[in-house]
């Protein structure tokens, strides 16, 4: 089984700085790694994956998140955060392999980015 | 259609009443998933179906939660005799293989479900 832990429930950050939103996973096969945004009263929509290959992904809306093996992370960043980058970001894993429940995403608890102007 | 679909999109039912839920999936997608999001709890795996297999039931919380795909394509999460604890966001999603994808599921906007 997989979990993940999304260290931050909420990180406010001014317009314009940079962003670190933290995921952590714990699995004992080979993952893929996700993570998606929601805005208020709409669904999750994917920012980017890692699937193989480079280690830093770069994903929609100038977010990239890099995954780092050893330290089981997969950590998302901005470089420079605007107003309408506020919302829930959600972390997510699947075992890469076939078998039972590998189509399964399992999600963290969500972190909720407040951009301030 | 161009996305997932789910209705309603909000509602609200009086506790012990049975309610429906619907999802139409992308058009072709052969997979589809009910996921539950509840208040600071993150998003919780429900159900998932994929073509013409038997789905896995296995995160349904309680025999009161049932869901059907027909045809192959729109799916409907029915709970029973709802409760308190029932209220949640309820997101549908599909993508366009199983077990054996590697891609990220388009998600639905989601039906509120509110138990007064």
């Amino acid at each position: 089984a997989q979990s993940v832990t999304q260290l931050d429930s909420q990180v406010p950050v001014f317009e314009e700085a940079p962003v670190e939103l933290r995921c952590n996973y714990s699995s004992s096969v080979s993952v893929y790694l996700f993570w998606y945004v929601q805005y208020p009263n709409q669904g999750l929509q994917l920012l980017l994956k890692y699937l193989s290959g480079s280690t830093l992904v770069k994903g929609i809306n100038g977010f990239e998140a890099e995954f780092n093996k050893s330290q089981t992370s997969f950590h998302l960043r901005k470089p420079s955060v605007h107003i309408s980058d506020t919302a829930e970001y959600f972390c997510a894993v699947r075992r890469s392999g076939p078998g039972a429940g590998s189509y399964q995403l399992t999600f963290g608890k969500g972190t909720k980015l407040s951009v301030i102007p | 259609g161009a996305g997932v679909s789910q209705s309603p999109s909000n509602k609200v039912t009086e506790k012990g009443k049975d309610v429906e839920l619907r999802c139409d999936p992308i058009s072709g997608h052969t997979a589809l998933y009910w996921y539950r999001q509840s208040l600071g709890q993150g998003l919780e795996f429900l159900i998932y179906f994929q073509g013409n297999s038997a789905p896995d039931k296995s995160g349904l919380p309680s025999d009161r939660f049932s869901a059907e795909r027909t045809g192959g394509s729109v799916s409907t999460l029915t709970i029973q005799r709802t409760q308190q604890e029932d209220s949640a966001v309820y997101l549908c999603a599909s993508s366009s293989q199983g077990t054996a994808a590697n891609y990220g599921y388009t998600f639905g906007s989601g039906t509120r479900l509110t138990v007064v």
